[in-house]
């Protein structure tokens, strides 16, 4: 079965403090992406990479950067973590078409 | 900026009912997707309808597509408890790798 796992479901952190979200795929998949979710906003894209050490901004990313060191993680960095980077966050992969989707972070930050 | 907007936010209906949502969008599209999100998780892929189809089945769920008018519906039949989640339209504008999703709508099915 594939997967994309995210390695935190639940994480509270402090105003200031570094942040890496980790996302890990097992398909061997070009694509990957980073979205955050909010009530009423829907799903905004954060940044997508489609090879490794390849990088793209998405529609929101400021106050956020990514890694993509090998082709199977992508990970996504909060520099400075602040209140409204409360959220949760939603990585994903894709060959072609269609995504799939990692089970997400609830990232608090106090 | 939000390329799908579903329609309606939240929608509540009885169990073995069929629930009908629509996505409208703004640019041409490559393709468009439905997605499943139970709550609290990930997204679930459900079906993808491409641009040159009108008309999509995958067991109870039935997806078209209107280009002229830029939207889509998506109709589940014979409705179950286990169909509560919030569903959401993706679309893939032409030219571009990346997809844009709608707001969602939420739906309850009612035992």
């Amino acid at each position: 079965d594939v997967k994309v796992t995210q390695s935190s479901r639940y994480l509270v952190k402090r105003t200031g403090e570094k942040v890496f979200l980790e996302c890990v795929q097992d398909m061997d998949h070009e694509n990957m992406f980073w979205y955050r979710q909010d009530p009423g906003l829907g799903l905004r894209l954060i940044y997508f990479s489609y090879d490794v050490k390849m990088k793209e901004k998405g529609d929101i990313p400021e106050g956020y950067s990514v890694s993509r060191e090998k082709k199977e993680r992508f990970s996504l960095i909060l520099e400075s973590a602040s209140t409204n980077q409360t959220s949760m966050y939603l990585c994903a992969s894709s060959f072609n078409y269609g995504y799939t989707f990692g089970s997400g972070t609830r990232l608090t930050v106090v | 900026s939000q390329q799908g907007e579903e329609d309606p936010q939240a929608l509540s209906i009885q169990e073995g009912e069929n629930a009908t949502m629509n996505c409208s969008y703004k640019t041409s599209i490559n393709n468009l997707q439905w997605y499943r999100q139970n709550s609290g998780r990930g997204l679930v892929h459900l079906i993808l309808i491409r641009s040159n189809e009108r008309e999509k089945h995958s067991g109870r769920l039935r997806v078209t597509l209107d280009t002229s008018k830029k939207s889509s519906s998506l109709l589940i039949t014979a409705s179950r408890a286990a169909d509560t989640a919030s569903y959401f339209c993706a679309t893939l504008t032409s030219g571009t790798y990346k997809y844009i999703f709608g707001t969602g709508t939420r739906l309850k099915v009612l035992a």
